[in-house]
C-alpha cells in the first residue's frame, strides 16, 4: 500500500452534475497529481498541485478544477458532467525536489456518468 | 495524447514462462517508470530507470533503456499467476513534470 487515499471508491452520476472526489496524500509528499483512465487506456494526466497553487494542467477544459489544502490532500471537481467523464480518477502524490520523481497511486475512484 | 506506444497489447503465458513487453516513447526524457495495475485499480509502482541508466533490476523484474531508439523493455522472469495485470510505462520529462503514460499490455499468465 503506498498511503494515498481516495474517496469515494465508487460513484454514479447523471450528465450534467457536479462532482468532487477527494485524495489524501502520502505522509511527507507535498504534490498530487491527478489522472484520468478511460477504460482499456492508459492515464491521462489531468493537473497537478504543490503547495496549494497549480502546477501544470494537461488537455482538461475548464470545467476540471482542483484544490489542494494546507495538509497537502486534494479535491477534484468536475461540473457539467459528460458521459465521457466515465472513467476511473486517479490521484499520485509524491515529494517535490525529490530526485527521481516517483509518484505513489492511491487505489482510484471509479466514476459512472449515465 | 500519450507519449508513447507499447507491444503487445496484450500477451499471454504459462506460469514459469518470461515475459517482455517493450515501450516506445517519443521525446527526451529524465526518466522512465514501469506501474502494474490489477483489475483496472491503482497503479503500483515497479521500477524507475533514470536516463542515464542502461539498465536495471528488481527480484524478478529487468529493466533496459535505450534512450538512442527512445524504447525500454521490461522483463518479468519466471512468471506466475499473480502477475497477471495491464503493465504501463510512463515517462516524465523533468522534475516535478507529469507522467505521461503508454497504453499498456494487459498480460495473463495461465497456471
Amino acid at each position: 500500500e503506498t498511503g494515498v487515499t481516495q474517496s469515494p471508491t465508487h460513484l454514479i452520476k447523471t450528465r450534467g452534475q457536479q462532482v468532487t472526489l477527494r485524495c489524501s496524500s502520502q505522509s511527507g509528499h507535498n504534490t498530487v497529481s491527478w489522472y484520468q483512465q478511460a477504460l482499456g487506456q492508459g492515464p491521462q494526466f489531468i493537473f497537478q498541485y504543490y503547495r496549494e497553487e497549480e502546477n501544470g494542467r494537461g488537455n482538461f477544459p475548464p470545467r476540471f478544477s482542483g484544490l489542494q489544502f494546507p495538509n497537502y490532500s486534494s479535491e477534484l471537481n468536475v461540473n457539467a458532467l459528460e458521459l465521457d467523464d466515465s472513467a476511473l480518477y486517479l490521484c499520485a502524490s509524491s515529494q517535490a525536489g525529490g530526485p527521481y520523481n516517483e509518484q505513489f497511486f492511491g487505489p482510484g475512484t471509479r466514476l459512472t456518468v449515465l | 495524447s500519450q507519449q508513447g506506444e507499447e507491444d503487445p497489447q496484450a500477451l499471454s503465458i504459462q506460469e514459469g514462462e518470461n515475459a517482455t513487453m517493450n515501450c516506445s516513447y517519443k521525446t527526451s526524457i529524465n526518466n522512465l517508470q514501469w506501474y502494474r495495475q490489477n483489475s483496472g485499480r491503482g497503479l503500483v509502482h515497479l521500477i524507475l530507470i533514470r536516463s542515464n541508466e542502461r539498465e536495471k533490476h528488481s527480484g524478478r523484474l529487468r529493466v533496459t533503456l535505450d534512450t538512442s531508439k527512445k524504447s525500454s523493455s521490461l522483463l518479468i522472469t519466471a512468471s506466475r499467476a499473480a502477475d497477471t495485470a495491464s503493465y504501463f510505462c510512463a515517462t516524465i520529462y523533468n522534475q516535478g513534470g507529469k507522467l505521461i503514460f503508454g497504453q499498456g499490455t494487459e498480460l495473463s499468465v495461465k497456471p
